[in-house]
């Protein structure tokens, strides 16, 4: 079972919200884990988005828009990127990560279509 | 404004070697850990290793343990990746990034191993 796993495609509305999922493997709990989030458009490195861990312990990427913005669902033992108010430049591929045991482990990534 | 830039990617056959190199600028250098992540063609990120702003910590993935390893040289303001006994698996756009968030990525070099 990956560390990590993220649906690989979602497709979504311009003006609607998309919620993107990272579930994290048995055993390892999301409650105690920061989830860090990217965003990569074809051609392009990754650029940061955001960290979340709690309400009270969360950071946005310099730049990143405030229709951006993480939480958890622990009963699902998942990180949770939202995107409110979908724009065509959203659509990207967009990958969750996490430290686990001195070592970055990064889900195989969801590509966001905006249609 | 924080600037990656990498190089010394290239063809190669495969056993042979490559030393990477990342220039970082726009931030005090030392004060940062780094990593380098990369990025098989059409195919998601892979974190690659990490060192702390002293060199004092340095974590490696299982995949490339044993034949990569990584540096810096904080009165240059670069970081380095010298990797041996590539394979083709290894081919792929290599990222340097800043910060244990991954805050700042470069725009990648291509290594390709092949013969």
């Amino acid at each position: 079972q990956a560390v990590l796993t993220q649906p690989s495609s979602l497709s979504a509305s311009p003006g609607a919200s998309a919620s993107l999922t990272c579930t994290l493997r048995s055993g390892i709990n999301v409650g105690t884990s920061t989830i860090y989030w990217y965003q990569q458009k074809p051609g392009s490195p990754p650029q940061y988005l955001l960290r979340y861990k709690s309400d009270s312990d969360k950071q946005q990427g310099s730049g990143v828009p405030s229709r951006f913005s993480g939480s958890k669902d622990a009963s699902a033992n998942a990180g949770i990127l939202l995107i409110s108010g979908l724009q065509s430049e959203d659509e990207a591929d967009y990958y969750c990560m996490i430290w686990h045991s001195s070592a970055v482990v990064f889900g195989g990534g969801t590509k966001l279509t905006v249609l | 404004e924080v600037q990656l830039v990498e190089s010394g990617g290239g063809l190669v056959q495969p056993g042979g070697s490559l030393r990477l190199s990342c220039a970082a600028s726009g931030f005090t250098f030392s004060d940062y850990s780094m990593s380098w992540v990369r990025q098989p063609p059409g195919k998601g990120l892979e974190w690659i290793s990490y060192i702390r702003g002293s060199s004092s910590t340095i974590y490696y993935a299982d995949s490339v343990k044993g034949r990569f390893t990584i540096s810096r040289d904080n009165t240059k303001n670069s970081l380095f990746l010298e990797m041996n006994s590539l394979r083709a698996e290894d081919t792929a756009v290599y990222y340097c990034a800043k910060e244990g968030g991954f805050d700042n990525w470069g725009q990648g070099t291509l290594v390709t191993v092949s013969s």
